[in-house]
């Protein structure tokens, strides 16, 4: 059975750091593009990061690029977004997702329950 | 940048009825186009991907269509379990994702 589980997330200070992980299971990590999506408050669904399977290249969203690094370690099915200079937009739920194994990089079609991560003094 | 526009922001119907969702991309694309469900609470589940094609153990009822720049997710007969928030989403760039602003589908 396919698993991503995220953690990390919590209260962090204004221009403080976070760094979550999303630990994955079921399938062949290597394999597949991750992707981390936030959502904030009673808000929509938003784009942050995403991480090719030999984990070659990395894409970021323009409001985190710079600030945000997305990395993997394939020989433990972990991934990770190390979060740096978080201000208070940056409060969100993070999820960690799988890229489809039908639609490829089109779509996520496993996704964890999510880490909340609350920026505020 | 490509932006998503949904169309209604909310769609008030009952059991048994038809729901037509919109989704319009700010130009036209490639068919990279995915549907997602959300109930308060949970992570999306993948509906749609690539426009038409229903990802697994997605019932029949719903269905996606459309190319260019308008979208539309349809759910043929609409069940309790069906009311939530749905998301388009797009691929694009190689690696860059953007997604709708949602379409709220409440019971009415």
């Amino acid at each position: 059975e396919v698993q991503v589980v995220e953690s990390g997330g919590g209260l962090v200070q204004p221009g403080g750091s976070l760094r979550l992980s999303c630990a994955a299971s079921g399938f062949t990590f290597s394999s597949f593009s991750m992707s981390w999506v936030r959502q904030a408050p009673g808000k929509g669904l938003e784009w942050v990061s995403s991480i090719t399977g030999s984990g070659g290249n990395t894409y970021y969203a323009d409001y985190v690029k710079g600030r945000f690094t997305v990395s993997r370690d394939n020989s433990k099915n972990t991934l990770w977004l190390q979060m740096n200079s978080l201000r208070a937009e940056d409060t969100a739920v993070y999820f960690c997702g799988k890229a489809s194994a039908a639609a490829g990089l089109n779509a996520i079609d496993y996704w964890g329950q999510g880490t909340l991560v609350t920026v505020s003094s | 940048e490509i932006v998503l526009t949904q169309s209604p922001a909310t769609l008030s119907l009952s059991p048994g009825e038809r729901a037509t969702l919109s989704c319009r991309t700010s130009q036209s694309v490639s068919s990279y186009l995915a549907w997602y469900q959300q109930k308060p609470g949970q992570a999306p589940r993948l509906l749609i991907y690539d426009a038409f094609n229903r990802a697994t153990g997605i019932p029949a009822r719903f269905s996606g269509s459309g190319s260019g720049t308008d979208f539309t997710l349809t759910i043929r007969s609409l069940e309790p379990e069906d009311f939530a928030v749905y998301y388009c989403q797009l691929r694009y760039n190689w690696l860059s994702i953007t997604f709708g602003q949602g379409t709220r589908l409440e019971i009415k």
